[in-house]
This record gives structure tokens, C-alpha cells and sequence, in this order.
């Protein structure tokens, strides 16, 4: 079961870059890492993907060392409206025993 | 394009009491799953579709919870009958068929309170 671990909280100002690392000791060969960000009374929005190495789209980068132990969703220059919670997820196959959101990380934008 | 919608947004029921949840997924996603949050807890994977075929339903509490998509559109998630544990917030979730690296590409509904008084 690739578990992740998450700062519960994170607050972060107008205008910097906020970074969210999550550790997955036990990830897997064909394990993908994926973040999502979620909003109260929302669902989960899918983030970003990635595999290895970096991985940028018009949201947010992610960065994957060479062990993928771990990832850092980076996010340049938050605005108030990125305070959300945000969930790093391992795994490849849905199931009861590969997909674990975890408690998430919740991020507060400060004006 | 339409997002995943899901009705109702907010239930009420009693205890012992029957309800029926219905989800419907983005156009041409063949992919559905639900998912729930009780109270307090982390989203919880229930199951999963592929078109009209349960794929993993190794989520589902118990026999009280029945899913369905017949045809392979939208879903139904019911319980029958309702105890207080289950209340909490239900996500539907729909990813486009699958492809190497998107399967937790999903797409998720807003949700469906569910209170069990």
C-alpha cells in the first residue's frame, strides 16, 4: 500500500511560491504520482501528473527525484484563491488498496 | 463541456430508511467511480465501473450499498437501509477511458451530503 505523508498545514503569503512536499517510501515500479486540490463543499480537481523527473502545466510544476520517494507540488505565486486543500496520491490501479487520499495538505493564502 | 453531476446535492433521511444517489459522469468517460468521506475521515474509494461492468468494487461497506450503471451512463449508488454511519459526503468521479499514466485523471463530481438521522 504506497501511503503518503503530508504537512497537515501550510500558510503562505500573496505572490510566493508555495511548495508541498509528500513522502511515499514504498512506492511502486508502476506507481504515477498525482495531486489533486480540493475547495469546501467541492470535489477533488485533478492538479497535475507526473512519473519522473519534472512535469509543468499551466497550473502548477512537479518535481520527482530519481528514487520517487518523494514530490513537491510547486505552486508560483498563490492568490487567495488557492487556499484549498491538497492531496498527493501514489498509485496506478483504483481500488480500496491503491488509492489513498490521505488527510491532504491545507494551504491558506494570506493577503 | 459539462462537468460530473450529481443528485441530490444534500440528503436527509432516517435510520432504515432507503436512498438512492445518481451520478452522471462527463460524456464518453467510461470510467466511473465512487468515492466517500464520513465525517472527520480521508475520501474513501468505493468502486469503480468500466462502462456498464463493476471493474473493483473492493471498497463497497457492505451489502446495504448497491451500485448500478446500466448502459453504461449514469450511476446509481443506493442504500438500503441507511444507518447512521453512513452519513457523509459521496463523490462520483469519471475519468476518460483508460490510457498508461491517466487513471487517476478523474474528474470529480460536487458531491452528495448524506445525513442519517
Amino acid at each position: 500500500l504506497a501511503k503518503t505523508t503530508q504537512p497537515i498545514s501550510m500558510d503562505s503569503y500573496e505572490g510566493q511560491e508555495v511548495n508541498i512536499t509528500c513522502s511515499h517510501n514504498n512506492i511502486a515500479t508502476n506507481d504515477y504520482i498525482t495531486w489533486y486540490q480540493q475547495f469546501p463543499s467541492q470535489g477533488p480537481r485533478f492538479i497535475i501528473q507526473g512519473y519522473k523527473t519534472k512535469v509543468t502545466n499551466e497550473v502548477a510544476s512537479l518535481f520527482i527525484p530519481a528514487d520517487r520517494k518523494s514530490s513537491t507540488l510547486s505552486l508560483p505565486r498563490v492568490s487567495l484563491s488557492d487556499t484549498a486543500v491538497y492531496y498527493c496520491l501514489v498509485g496506478f490501479q483504483t481500488g480500496a488498496n491503491n488509492l489513498f487520499f490521505g488527510t491532504g495538505t491545507r494551504l491558506t493564502v494570506i493577503p | 463541456e459539462a462537468g460530473v453531476t450529481q443528485f441530490p446535492s444534500h440528503s436527509v433521511i432516517e435510520k432504515g430508511q432507503t436512498v438512492t444517489l445518481r451520478c452522471d459522469p462527463i460524456s464518453g468517460h467510461d470510467n466511473l467511480y465512487w468515492y466517500r468521506r464520513v465525517m472527520g475521515k480521508e475520501i474513501k474509494f468505493l468502486l469503480h465501473f468500466v462502462k456498464e461492468s463493476k471493474q473493483d468494487e473492493s471498497g463497497m461497506p457492505n451489502n446495504r450499498f448497491l451500485a448500478e450503471r446500466t448502459g453504461g451512463t449514469y450511476s446509481t449508488l443506493k442504500v438500503q437501509p441507511a444507518e447512521l454511519e453512513d452519513s457523509g459526503v459521496y463523490f462520483c468521479a469519471s475519468s476518460h477511458p483508460s490510457l498508461a499514466g491517466t487513471t487517476y485523471e478523474q474528474y470529480f463530481g460536487p458531491g452528495t451530503r448524506l445525513t442519517v438521522t
